[in-house]
């Protein structure tokens, strides 16, 4: 069974600190994702990458940042938080084709 | 990016019902498709993927039709634990970059 961790369930930061919400996956999949989840907006895209040190923008990167050192983990780095950044984030990985994504069980960021 | 299109509901069925969801899409090119269901506030789970002759899994049944783009899930003798929100996802092909629909809420009541 495919498992993906991320580091922290709840988190409260202030505006303008850097945040790090770390996401772990132990099925040596290439494709990782993060995502935001905001209620009527359903979940967007904020950056995936094909493989260790790769990255893509995807709908919504502005404010982002990701970092992928080893294919295992990929890190979301909010920059300055702001309290628009408060949501649910949520990491998910897939294989090579037509795989399925398995989620994190996500993070939920208060930003104050 | 193409949209994926889904019906938000909520879809408010009794027990023992059976209820259907569509999720249509606008990119002809796409080329796998799954079914999520995700509980209050907790992260979506993989329900189905969703194949071209049809699938089933007990109560659940998915379909897709190519020619008028849209995915669907069917649900018979519907639980109260089938309460939840259901994404259809579609990944086109070349570069793996899934789109979510913002899913159907359904609630089963006694």
């Amino acid at each position: 069974d495919v498992k993906v961790t991320q580091s922290s369930r709840y988190l409260v930061k202030r505006t303008g600190e850097k945040v790090f919400l770390e996401c772990v996956q132990d099925m040596d999949h290439e494709n990782m994702f993060w995502y935001r989840q905001d209620p009527g907006l359903g979940l967007r895209l904020i950056y995936f990458s094909y493989d260790v040190k790769m990255k893509e923008k995807g709908d919504i990167p502005e404010g982002y940042s990701v970092s992928r050192e080893k294919k295992e983990r990929f890190s979301l780095i909010l920059e300055s938080a702001s309290t628009n950044q408060t949501s649910m984030y949520l990491c998910a990985t897939a294989g090579q084709g037509d795989s399925p994504l398995h989620f994190g069980n996500g993070t939920r960021l208060t930003v104050t | 990016r193409k949209e994926v299109e889904q019906d938000p509901g909520p879809f408010n069925v009794p027990e023992g019902a059976t209820v259907a969801f569509n999720c249509t899409y606008s990119n002809s090119a796409s080329q796998s498709f799954f079914w999520y269901r995700q509980d209050c506030r907790k992260e979506p789970k993989l329900l189905m993927s969703v194949y071209s002759s049809g699938n089933e899994d007990g109560r659940f049944t998915a379909q897709l039709n190519r020619a008028s783009q849209y995915i669907s899930l069917l649900i018979r003798d519907s639980k109260l634990s089938d309460s939840a929100t259901y994404l259809c996802v579609v990944n086109t092909g070349g570069s793996y970059i899934p789109t979510f629909g913002r899913g159907t809420s359904l609630i089963v009541h006694p």
